[in-house]
């Protein structure tokens, strides 16, 4: 009931393409739910997070798509580019500040030239 | 400018040795964590502090210990190190009432 699983693993993308990632979750209490972005050589860093009061929530080229009843949620990255090539984690938690944050296994998301 | 530091990017050490992974954060955040990562597992709690000298088990805690002495600073410690515990090791921190964890760059520890 802690899982968060995340699918694809890996993803390719030509530039200026749509990358999707999607990511269930099955614990109700889950009340954050964010998405984390990991360059090599780096620790991971906050990139978009919403929260189930509504369905989507958009900052310049990505949203996270949230849809509460099948528990499941997206991050879309629109006109992908090769910067964009990086680690992505979904991750739920609960409460404001909560504890524990259980991270979903990563995308590998590589965005040609 | 956020700022978690970790004390070694690479490490390699010998089965059996005693192990320390140093993290400094300079936000004067009250919580930290150590996590590890492998591929195909992502990130899974080891230890987390709410306070200085308070600690709590993650996920993960066997054969880890962890030491907390001053707010700025999280040590996790690999009593005895074994093969299975080579991994990525990642430290962070978050202010208390606030969600996103500010995390430093890894250490890689090889155990051979």
């Amino acid at each position: 009931q802690q899982q968060v699983k995340q699918s694809p693993q890996s993803l390719i993308v030509q530039k200026g393409g749509i990358s999707i990632i999607n990511c269930a979750y099955e614990n109700t209490a889950f009340d954050y739910f964010p998405w984390y972005q990991q360059f090599p050589g780096k620790g991971p860093a906050l990139l978009i997070a919403i929260r189930p009061d509504v369905s989507e929530k958009k900052e310049g080229r990505f949203t996270i798509s949230f849809n509460k009843s099948a528990k499941q949620f997206s991050l879309h990255i629109m006109d992908s580019q090769p910067g964009d090539s990086a680690t992505y984690f979904c991750a739920a938690s609960m409460g404001t500040g909560g504890f524990k944050t259980i991270f979903g296994a990563g995308t590998r998301l590589f965005v040609k030239a | 400018d956020v700022k978690v530091t970790q004390s070694s990017r690479y490490l390699v050490k010998r089965t059996g040795e005693k192990v320390f992974l140093e993290c400094v954060q300079d936000m004067d955040h009250e919580n930290m964590f150590w996590y590890r990562q492998d591929p195909g597992l992502g990130l899974r709690l080891i230890y987390f502090s709410y306070d200085v000298k308070m600690k709590e088990k993650g996920d993960i805690p066997e054969g880890y210990s962890v030491s907390r002495e001053k707010k700025e600073r999280f040590s996790l410690i690999l009593e005895s190190a074994s093969t299975n515990q080579t991994s990525m090791y990642l430290c962070a921190s978050r202010s208390t009432g606030f969600d996103e964890q500010y995390f430093g760059p890894g250490t890689r520890l090889t155990v051979t």
